[in-house]
């Protein structure tokens, strides 16, 4: 069965270092990926998707995503964190239906 | 454009009341969907509407309807509130909705519903 996981519900970051948020999906097929995000109160707007068309995804904010078929794995970063970017971040996958990961909340530190 | 619009924003419900979420969209897109939010748990598909005069199931579909109204509006009603429906609904729609198809969906604002 195709699913999503996030690896850590939370991460914490210092302001001005590098953010990691891990993403790893189980597929028969060729996937296509997607991050989100969810700052407070708010829906969810799209980050960066992965359609096949190259593996390094760059998104908007700065952020940017790998695809690596042979570790199944979508991981999102972003060289130096900013105040601006704590929020829940949501991986997804889509074949037939689109299925979300649970979400990794990130903080920043000061 | 306004994009994803969602009402209320906010809801308080007995047990046992009904209500209706709505939801519309002004982006021309086919397909749309209704999903709830949960600590810990993600989003979780209720229904969705793939294109205009059809709905279908989603992952959560217990307690709850949908009417795909027209091609803008997509509206979900619980007919006999529980507490366990309370969290927070959003609404979403995309291009499309077929296999292997990697339309991305843009979300309303969100529907924060409370049953006691």
């Amino acid at each position: 069965a195709q699913s999503v996981t996030q690896l850590g519900s939370h991460v914490s970051v210092s302001e001005g270092a590098l953010v990691l948020l891990r993403c790893n999906y189980s597929s028969s097929v060729p996937p296509y990926l997607f991050w989100y995000v969810q700052y407070p109160n708010q829906g969810l707007q799209l980050l960066l998707k992965y359609t096949s068309a190259a593996t390094l995804v760059k998104g908007i904010n700065g952020f940017e995503a790998e695809f690596k078929k042979s570790e199944t794995s979508f991981h999102l970063t972003k060289p130096s964190a900013h105040m601006s970017d704590a929020a829940e971040y949501f991986c997804a996958f889509s074949d037939d239906k689109i299925i979300f990961g649970k979400g990794t909340r990130l903080h920043i530190l000061p | 454009n306004a994009g994803v619009t969602q009402t209320p924003k906010f809801q308080v419900l007995k047990t046992g009341q009904s209500m209706t979420l709505q939801c519309a969209q002004d982006m021309n897109h086919n397909s749309m969907y209704w999903y709830r939010q949960d600590p810990g748990m993600g989003l979780r598909l209720i229904y969705y509407s793939a294109s205009e005069g059809t709905t279908d199931k989603g992952e959560v579909p217990n307690g709850y309807n949908v009417s795909r109204l027209n091609k803008r509006e997509f509206s979900l009603r619980l007919e006999s509130a529980a507490p366990s429906q309370t969290s927070v609904y959003f609404c979403a729609s995309s291009e499309s909705r077929r296999s292997y198809v990697s339309y991305e969906q843009y979300f309303g604002p969100g529907t924060r519903l409370t049953v006691t």
